[in-house]
């Protein structure tokens, strides 16, 4: 069956543009996260779905990310203008529920010039 | 102090060797425990999963957690040039409906060389 997909799986931005990130998650999952993998912080968690609401964005480091989830399903992350310290690997996962296993997407990496 | 450490290593090892890998925490408040496989360019995928103390073994895996020095540990036995990967630990609490709230360690990077 299929897995969680992302995309792109890379992008190159310039600094000061926004970006957009997409994660399709695994049919039926209610739950869905996105995580942000970086060589000196490793992988922190950034926002939690339940549906289409977020009830935890606790991990967003500033108010230049955004996400959304629609129609249950497709979320989009989005970063208005970029900086270089956002360069990572941005990993999307989703599980059934939030007590069940989070199943993760290859995630997009994003490189800020 | 982050709240999980973990070696980043790298570690290379002979086939067939018995890997240890490990990881510490200062939050008491951690319940599950959990080891996590990610091989280059691919998301992390679960590889063993514990509620609180004790020992889970499957296959050449086997999962320890020590609570009470707030250590986990993870062991793979007879090891294959396909366990090549970087492998996380992650945690997280049993409150407040926040069990979903992963806390990852930095990932140690292991080869198994044939």
């Amino acid at each position: 069956g299929a897995g969680v997909s992302q995309s792109p799986s890379n992008k190159v931005t310039e600094k000061g543009k926004d970006v957009e990130l997409r994660c399709d998650p695994i049919s039926g999952h209610t739950a869905l996260y996105w995580y942000r993998q970086s060589l000196g912080q490793g992988l922190e968690f950034l926002i939690y779905f339940q549906g289409n609401s977020a009830p935890d964005k606790s991990g967003l480091p500033s108010d230049r990310f955004s996400a959304e989830r629609t129609g249950g399903s497709v979320s989009t992350l989005t970063i208005q203008r970029t900086q270089q310290e956002d360069s990572a690997v941005y990993l999307c996962a989703s599980s059934f529920s939030s007590y069940n296993e989070q199943f993760f997407g290859p995630g997009t990496r994003l490189t800020v010039l | 102090q982050k709240e999980v450490e973990q070696d980043p290593g790298p570690l290379s090892v002979p086939e067939g060797a018995i890997v240890s890998l490990n990881c510490t925490y200062s939050n008491s408040a951690f319940q599950y425990f959990m080891w996590y496989r990610q091989y280059s360019r691919k998301g992390p995928e679960l590889l063993m999963y514990t509620y609180s103390s004790g020992n889970k073994e499957d296959g050449r895996f086997t999962a320890q957690v020590d609570k009470s020095s707030k250590y986990i540990s993870l062991f793979i036995r007879d090891s294959q040039p396909s366990d090549s990967a970087t492998y996380l630990c992650a945690m997280s609490r049993n409150s407040g409906g926040s069990n979903y709230k992963l806390t990852f360690g930095k990932g140690t990077l292991l080869t198994v060389n044939p």
